[in-house]
């Protein structure tokens, strides 16, 4: 099976910098996806990595290694919009691709 | 441009009572997932379909099921409501094994059971 590991909550404030980290386990490992989730809306999709390295994607930035089995997300200039759930979801191989969410990390941002 | 539609989007049954969700995902995309998020937790992995055959089963209970049709429009059916089924359920499609990693998600459909 797969398992992940993120903060359960991070503060900041307005045009800010914050990173979210994700640490996961899986016995093969295909990629990591990024999900941003307000308040009883839909998850929606951020990012994507299948090999090592950082994925830009306007404000929000995207890392792998997967070496260390970790990747984060980075989001820059915070805006209060941005207060949200995040979730790291890993595939994996012999889990048919299938996403696996990690339990999300509530960002609050502040003005 | 269209997106994953889902109906009810809400629902409210009494426990022991049959429910039924529809899903309609975006044109063209063949894979449907469904998902159950309980308050405040994450997303859990039910069941897929692709190609209107399913393709992989997570921890969806015996008391539900669900299907492919031919217009690639899936349904969830859950008998034998409990208490503890109350949640949001969202359905997501991709194109094949989305290979972007991207699933677009529906609005869901928010389950109460009484």
């Amino acid at each position: 099976g797969q398992s992940l590991e993120q903060p359960s909550e991070v503060t900041a404030v307005e045009g800010a910098i914050v990173q979210i980290n994700c640490t996961y386990q899986t016995s093969g490992f295909y990629g990591l996806s990024w999900y941003q989730q307000h308040d009883g809306g839909a998850p929606t999709f951020l990012s994507y990595n299948a090999l090592d390295g950082l994925e830009e994607t306007g404000r929000f930035s995207s890392f792998l290694s997967r070496s260390d089995s970790y990747g984060y997300l980075l989001l820059q200039e915070l805006q209060m919009k941005d207060s949200a759930s995040y979730f790291c979801a890993v595939r994996d191989m012999g889990g048919s691709y299938i996403p696996t969410f990690g339990r999300g990390t509530s960002l609050i941002v502040h003005p | 441009a269209a997106g994953v539609i889902q109906s009810p989007r809400h629902l409210i049954k009494e426990k022991r009572e049959t429910a039924t969700l529809k899903c309609y995902p975006i044109p063209r995309h063949d894979t449907v997932y469904w998902y159950q998020q309980g308050p405040g937790q994450d997303p859990q992995f039910l069941i897929s379909f692709y190609e209107k055959m399913q393709s992989d089963k997570g921890s969806i209970p015996d008391r539900f099921s669900a299907q492919q049709f031919s217009d690639y429009h899936s349904e969830l059916n859950m008998s034998s409501l409990e208490l503890g089924d109350s949640a949001l359920y969202f359905c997501a499609s991709s194109l094949g094994l989305a290979a972007t990693g991207e699933l677009f998600f529906g609005e869901g459909s928010r389950l109460t059971v009484l």
